[in-house]
């Protein structure tokens, strides 16, 4: 079965904070993405990676940066967290595109 | 605009098989049928894809139909653990089409009763 494990189920940090969410797949997917889900905005899609070092953005992707250093691990950075960013963060991967494996998520709280 | 319809709600007695239907009828002829549902509180799961012929996993069957116009996700035996929002997308399996942005439409809230 494929794994994908987050650092945090439930986080609250600060406004102003920098904020660190990790992303790890035992699968060796070639693909990565991040996606923050809201109620009644549905899943967006912040950034993706399909190879390690690359990214490209996804809908929204202002307020966030991606690090992807190594194959199974891909790194969401809130640089300047803002209650706006509270939400719930979904990482996923997946050797095609639209088949995706999602992680437990993290529900971000910034007061 | 949506590029699937699907009823917005459902009810299937526990053990009985649960039929979902999704409406694409403007599938072209490079795009997979995809279906995914969320649990409460969780994260989406991959169910099952296909192009045009019917597929089956441990968790599901996909039926297409010939003209590829409406596709039915088939749980054989419905638990109460299936409680969930299905999802039904269709895009290009490949990256040259598509940037993997998994957007979900409303969905069918199935509900498994006992």
């Amino acid at each position: 079965d494929v794994k994908v494990t987050q650092s945090s189920r439930y986080l609250v940090k600060r406004t102003g904070e920098k904020v660190f969410l990790e992303c790890v797949q035992d699968m060796d997917h070639e693909n990565m993405f991040w996606y923050r889900q809201d109620p009644g905005l549905g899943l967006r899609l912040i950034y993706f990676s399909y190879d390690v070092k690359m990214k490209e953005k996804g809908d929204i992707p202002e307020g966030y940066s991606v690090s992807r250093e190594k194959k199974e691990r891909f790194s969401l950075i809130l640089e300047s967290a803002s209650t706006s960013q509270t939400s719930m963060y979904l990482c996923a991967s997946g050797a095609g595109v639209l088949e995706q494996y999602f992680g437990p998520g993290t529900r971000l709280t910034v007061t | 605009d949506a590029k699937t319809t699907q009823p917005p709600s459902m009810d299937c007695a526990e053990g009985r098989a649960a039929n979902l239907p999704c409406n694409h009828s403007t599938i072209s002829g490079n795009e997979y049928v995809y279906w995914y549902r969320q649990i409460h509180s969780q994260g989406p799961q991959y169910i099952i894809h296909g192009l045009k012929n019917n597929e089956t996993n441990e968790m599901a069957s996909l039926i297409i139909t010939e003209d590829r116009k409406s596709s039915t996700l088939i749980l054989p035996h419905a638990t109460l653990r299936d409680t969930a929002v299905y999802y039904c997308i269709v895009g290009e399996g490949d990256y040259g089409g598509s940037q993997g942005n998994l957007i979900f439409g409303k969905g069918t809230k199935l509900s498994v009763k006992p």
